[in-house]
């Protein structure tokens, strides 16, 4: 089957570095996403990675390592309003997305 | 960037009722919209795709006929729930996918309807 795995919470401090890890199986592979939702919202696009390597966009990094069926969202200098939920997503062999369950991160000042 | 809008925002409907929700793109042509419904701390689940002009597609375990789906334009679908029971009280996302050279297989969603069925 197909499968997103990613930590459900994870904690870290105003101005600090986290990562938050995705690994994957899925039937096929034609790019990851990383989402960020706040609660009560719609997901707004992060990034995407569909080549092994590190993408950086501002104060976000996403990396990839196809091999390994991983990424990683890196975000730095963090902000209170950081904090959110962040989904991972896989998209198949049929261009669908399959969701990982996404990853709470709480920011404390 | 593209913008996928949704409306309504948010509906009440007492039980038995049919609520309908509409998803536009308003920048872009979207060859392929998608629903998903979210729960509580729950992640998405798709419900359906549906291609302009053809019939929508359904994951399983989601019924076709009390979920309806209409893609009328590229610019248009919509989301019928008839016969809503309060176990259909959720968070109804749409997104919409548009086939360009620059991001392919990006989606774009919309901002989400929150239905609470009494």
């Amino acid at each position: 089957g197909q499968n997103i795995d990613q930590p459900t919470e994870m904690t870290a401090t105003e101005g600090a570095i986290v990562q938050i890890n995705c690994t994957y199986q899925t039937s096929g592979f034609n790019g990851l996403f990383w989402y960020q939702q706040h609660a009560g919202e719609a997901p707004t696009f992060l990034s995407y990675n569909v080549l092994d390597g590190l993408e950086e966009k501002g104060r976000f990094s996403s990396f990839l390592s196809r091999s390994k069926g991983y990424s990683y969202l890196l975000l730095k200098e963090l902000q209170m309003k950081d904090s959110a939920s962040y989904l991972c997503a896989v998209m198949d062999s049929n261009y669908q997305l399959i969701w990982g369950a996404g990853t709470k991160l709480i920011i404390k000042p | 960037g593209a913008v996928v809008s949704q409306h309504p925002s948010w509906v009440i409907c007492k039980s038995g009722t049919s609520v309908k929700i509409e998803c536009r793109s308003l920048d872009f042509q979207a060859t392929t919209m998608f629903w998903y419904r979210q729960f509580p701390k729950q992640s998405l689940m798709l419900m359906a795709t549906s291609n302009e002009g053809s019939k929508a597609t359904y994951e399983q375990g989601v019924e076709k006929d009390k979920f309806l789906i209409n893609h009328a334009s590229l610019t248009l679908s919509t989301l019928t729930v008839t016969s809503a029971h309060p176990e259909d009280s959720s968070f109804y996302i749409c997104s919409a996918r548009a086939w360009t050279s620059g991001d392919s297989y990006e989606q774009y969603f919309g901002p989400g309807t929150r239905l609470t069925v009494t």
